[in-house]
């Protein structure tokens, strides 16, 4: 079955230091990859995506994500984190071939400590 | 521009009541998904829709749930006879017609109460 996977239900970072957030995906060929964002009682942003290319993407807010089709990851990431990064983020896949419709992950609370 | 439109934002209903929730695309987009978030779990996938047609409806329970997408007007999704797993935050999502990198632009939701 397509899926994506999120391990990680909280991260918590000090303001300054790098952030990951991981997602791994299970989807045969070759999907385009979402990184969403969902500050409290909003609905979800669009922070970037992967479809073809380059395997590091540059999107909104100076966050960035690594595409890796042999370990089947498209992980997010920050240099340097700010409080204001707090929230959920949830990743997301389309299938190839499928509908427009995308498959997301479970969801990662990501706190940002000043 | 203004983003996809959801209302009402905050709706409660007693157990047996309907739902409606409504949805307008963004300016220029045909295609309208529906999502639903439980507390503590992730979105999941409902209802994908063009103008009066259903595409794609794998994700809406069989029963109670109904969305339709009229020529005129928003698209709506319906709850029959709620109950109270029925309380989440319902999000429509629009894209424009034909194809496309998949990128979806989300609401605000909508927020039932089933009391």
């Amino acid at each position: 079955a397509q899926s994506v996977a999120q391990p990680e239900d909280q991260v918590n970072v000090a303001e300054g230091n790098p952030l990951t957030v991981k997602c791994t995906y299970s989807v045969s060929g070759n999907p385009y990859l979402f990184w969403y964002v969902q500050y409290p009682n909003r609905g979800l942003q669009f922070l970037l995506k992967y479809i073809t290319g380059d395997n590091l993407v540059k999107g909104s807010y100076g966050f960035e994500a690594e595409f890796n089709k042999s370990q089947t990851s498209f992980h997010l990431k920050k240099p340097s984190a700010l409080v204001s990064d707090s929230a959920l983020y949830f990743c997301a896949v389309r299938p190839p071939g499928a509908t427009n419709k995308l498959i997301f992950g479970t969801g990662t609370l990501l706190a940002v400590q000043p | 521009n203004a983003g996809v439109m959801q209302n009402p934002r905050h709706l409660v209903r007693r157990r047996g009541q309907e739902a409606r929730l409504r949805c307008s695309p963004m300016k220029g987009h045909s295609h309208v998904y529906w999502y639903r978030q439980l507390p503590e779990e992730g979105l999941k996938f409902m209802v994908y829709l063009q103008k009066e047609n259903i595409i794609d409806e794998s994700g809406m329970p069989k029963e109670r749930f109904s969305a339709e997408f009229p020529k005129e007007g928003p698209s709506i999704l319906r709850i029959q006879q709620v109950v109270r797993g029925d309380s989440a935050a319902y999000f429509c999502a629009s894209s424009p017609g034909g194809s496309n990198t998949g990128e979806l632009f989300f609401g605000e939701g909508s927020r039932l109460t089933v009391l």
